[in-house]
This record gives C-alpha cells, structure tokens and sequence, in this order.
C-alpha cells in the first residue's frame, strides 16, 4: 500500500490566489515531510520542508502545515504565479530510514 | 553549487539491449539513488546505495542492478532492455547531515526501447 499519497492528481487555479496541494500518510514514525517541484524534462527540486516536531514552516509564498493527528499535511502557496506550474511532490524522510518515500504527485496549473 | 549530472538526456534503445544509465554528483555525498517516473504513478525508488560498493534493493528493482565504484558515481544497468523500462530515469543524492537526507536530483534521461 502507498506509504504517502496524494489523492489529487491535478489542480488548476487562478494567478494570485490560493493553491492548496495535499498529502496524506501512513506512517507515524517519521522525521522529515519534504516537498519537491518538478518541471518537465528537469529533475524535482527541493522546495520546502517540516520536522515531526512541528505544525507550520513558512519560507516565502509558501508554507506547510502538519496535521499529525490526521496523518496530513498541506503545502499553501500564495499569491500563486504562472511560474509555479510543475508537479509536486511530498516525501517522507521516515525515521531510521536514509531514503524518502515519495508521493504519486500533483500537477498544479496556475492559470494567468 | 550542488550537481548531479546524467549522462544522456535522451536516449533510444532496442529490446535486448544492454543499457547503462551514468550518474555522478560532485558533493561528496553518501548516499545515491534510482527512480523511475511515470505519468500516475510518481517516483518509485529502483535501487540505492549509502556507501562504495553497497547497493540496497528499491521498490522495482526486477530487471535492473546497479554499480558504485566510485563514491560520485552510480550506475543503473538494464541488462536487457524491454519496452516497459521505457520511462524517465532520475538519480539522486543524499547526505545524511542535519538530518533532513535532502536528495538532489539530476535533470534525468529519457528512456526510449523500441
């Protein structure tokens, strides 16, 4: 079964507003959530992460939420721009564990 | 600046055929992977090695093994090409400072078998 997923394949929002990109996950035993952007043809690039003793990290437009009690947590970008149209990906840094598990990703299309 | 090259960015392959993929990253990193993707499915880890020499089975590795010779250099080695290997390769690195395990990706290579 997944250990990370996001059920939304795709999203489409409007230049200067809100986009929320989802995670949900299975295993409490984490340290790291980490969220990647890929564009076409490049190699995903870090964006940002969270620690396991968190709830919030902000950098810029854009911050993650952890909701750990849920097993979930969100990436916000805001104000969106054309630029941030990419596949997103959350990954999870497990404990003990040196690699990442990733998510099915997102493709966000911020429409002008 | 950090950097992990890939030796091709596209490549096209007939079936049977034996493939390397090259990797080298230039951060004196510990730890080197293999991902696949594909449209739906996401990255999914082929192999990955956190030392020289060491290799350690991802989630697909089935008609793939791998080569680390070098501490900067890993490859993939598809021993007989068939056409549902056809994806984009990307390779990674990691260290394990500050806890985080970062990867830093390649910009990958283009698979094609024919």
């Amino acid at each position: 079964d997944q250990q990370v997923k996001q059920n939304s394949p795709s999203l489409s929002v409007q230049e200067g507003r809100i986009s929320i990109l989802n995670c949900d996950y299975t295993n409490s035993m984490f340290d790291y959530f980490l969220w990647y952007k890929k564009y076409p043809a490049e190699g995903p690039t870090f964006l940002i992460s969270i620690s396991s003793i968190k709830d919030k990290n902000e950098d810029g437009r854009f911050t993650v939420f952890l909701n750990k009690s849920a097993k979930h947590l969100s990436l916000h970008i805001v104000p969106s721009q054309p630029g941030d149209s990419a596949v997103y990906f959350c990954a999870e840094k497990g404990t003990g564990a040196n690699n990442l598990f990733f998510g099915t990703g997102t493709r966000l299309t911020v429409i002008p | 600046d950090v950097k992990v090259t890939q030796s091709s960015r596209y490549l096209v392959k007939r079936t049977g055929e034996k493939v390397f993929l090259e990797c080298v990253q230039d951060m004196d990193h510990e730890n080197m992977f293999w991902y696949r993707q594909d449209p739906g499915l996401g990255l999914r880890l082929i192999y990955f090695s956190y030392d020289v020499k060491m290799k350690e089975k991802g989630d697909i590795p089935e008609g793939y093994s791998v080569s680390r010779e070098k501490k900067e250099r890993f490859s993939l080695i598809l021993e007989s090409a068939s056409t549902n290997q056809t994806s984009m390769y990307l390779c990674a690195s990691s260290t394990p400072e500050g806890g985080r395990y970062e990867q830093y990706f390649g910009p990958g290579t283009r698979l094609t078998v024919t």
